[in-house]
């Protein structure tokens, strides 16, 4: 299965202020999506990201909030824009190869607001 | 869209027993079934998926089962070791649908007394 390389693995930031999530995978892949994970619960989806084009959100979740850019198959950011303490939560990049290939999951960002 | 619900939220076994999770879906139309392992502080990892074209698929120790009809899913994991303990999720997506997201269940935080 493809690397998946997410960065910061973890970031103390200030509410009012923005943070910027990396995601790099070591190979081309066809899908990439952002899950967040609030504590002690499940995985949400908060969008997919399209190669050179908007990102398509999950009900719930906005563009001018979490902007998201992919400008090729093995790259992606996602930024929480200013943030509260209700935005403290782990951040996860996943991928999908070619085919039906099965989703992986980066090591995901913990992040917490203060 | 799909809905994925799952039960128990928690599970303790002993150790060398058998421990059952269960899910079920709402959309006819999903076609893939994996589960994750999620252990604390760490990322989700697949540890067994199936398709709809089966109705069962094992890996060792572990095993996944399929109904489609009752449009439900189950996760079996025998001889459980302490190193189980973690919590799993279901998910379920139509791996011919366009956007191809999972849709995950609400996770099981199985605890294996030793």
């Amino acid at each position: 299965s493809a690397v998946i390389s997410q960065k910061p693995s973890r970031d103390i930031c200030q509410r009012g202020t923005s943070l910027t999530i990396q995601c790099q995978v070591d190979s081309q892949v066809t899908m990439m999506f952002w899950y967040r994970q609030q504590p002690g619960q499940s995985l949400t989806l908060i969008a997919t990201a399209n190669q050179g084009s908007e990102a398509t959100y999950e009900s719930g979740f906005v563009i001018d909030k979490f902007p998201i850019s992919r400008p090729n198959l093995t790259f992606s950011t996602l930024t929480v824009s200013n943030m509260s303490p209700e935005d403290s939560s782990i951040y996860l990049c996943s991928v999908r190869g070619l085919g039906n290939s099965p989703l992986h999951f980066g090591n995901g960002t913990r992040l917490t607001v203060t | 869209g799909e809905n994925v619900e799952q039960h128990p939220s928690t599970l303790s076994v002993q150790e060398g027993d058998s421990a059952v999770i269960k899910c079920t879906y709402s959309d006819s139309a999903s076609n893939y079934f994996p589960w994750y392992k999620q252990e604390l502080g760490k990322r989700p990892q697949l540890i067994i998926d199936i398709r709809s074209n089966v109705g069962e698929k094992k890996d060792q120790r572990i095993a996944v089962t399929l109904n489609k009809t009752a449009k439900h899913f189950s996760l079996h994991i025998t001889e459980t070791q302490p190193e189980d303990s973690a919590v799993y999720f279901c998910a379920a997506t139509d791996f011919s649908g366009s956007a191809r997201q999972l849709t995950f269940g609400s996770g099981t935080q199985l605890t294996v007394l030793p």
